[in-house]
């Protein structure tokens, strides 16, 4: 079964600095990667898609990129503010369309 | 655009009682929707997934009898957690398929079994 790691539980990060977070996942490739923000106590938001022939994406100061041959995806908050704090998922769909697995969050914290 | 509801947004039942979760796509149809159950600090697992007009789909390890689901409309899917015991006690969430590769999720619903 597919299995997706994401880089740490938690990121403490001061504001203004990049964060970056990590999905790497195992077994087959997607067809596409999706992050999402999740706030406490809320179901999660959709971020940004990324394809599996896309290397980069951005979006205002969201940059995703994915690396197929690496299994790997990286998530990137430039600017960070504390408004960032939220828990962001990554999820692999298949080429089906309608499989979705979530990889287990990181937690990340802006400090003012 | 892409809103999606959930009711109740949190409830408490007792043990022996069952209770209806209901997800609505607000402003788009969808043939299919998703229902996920979320552990404090754990990721999002998938339970089953619910296509309009037929039978739900439901992923390995999660007794069908217990949570029930219907997809009456395409606006529309409903779960029953049956018989309800505390370690039924989550945060159940829904979403709903956009397109072919969009998923958008309604606010999760509370549930505590007491």
């Amino acid at each position: 079964s597919q299995k997706i790691e994401q880089n740490s539980e938690a990121l403490n990060i001061q504001e203004g600095k990049t964060a970056t977070l990590t999905c790497n996942y195992t077994n087959y490739s997607p067809a596409y990667l999706q992050w999402y923000r999740q706030d406490p106590g809320r179901g999660p938001v959709f971020l940004l898609l990324i394809r599996e022939n896309e290397k980069e994406k951005r979006k205002e100061r969201l940059k995703v990129t994915f690396d197929t041959t690496l299994k790997q995806s990286l998530f990137h908050i430039t600017a960070s503010q504390p408004a960032d704090s939220a828990t962001y998922l990554c999820a692999l769909v298949r080429n089906t369309g309608n499989q979705f697995y979530f990889g287990t969050g990181t937690s990340l914290t802006v400090i003012p | 655009g892409a809103v999606v509801s959930q009711h109740p947004s949190w409830v408490i039942c007792k043990s022996g009682t069952s209770v209806k979760i209901e997800c609505r796509s607000l402003d788009f149809q969808a043939t299919t929707m998703f229902w996920y159950r979320q552990f404090p600090k754990q990721s999002l697992m998938l339970m089953a997934t619910s296509n309009e007009g037929s039978k739900a789909t439901y992923e390995q390890g999660v007794e069908k009898d217990k949570f029930l689901i219907n997809h009456a409309s395409l606006t529309l899917s409903t779960l029953t957690v049956t018989s309800a015991h505390p370690e039924d006690s989550s945060f159940y969430i829904c979403s709903a398929q956009y397109g072919f590769y969009e998923q958008y999720f309604g606010p999760g619903t509370r549930l505590t079994v007491t």
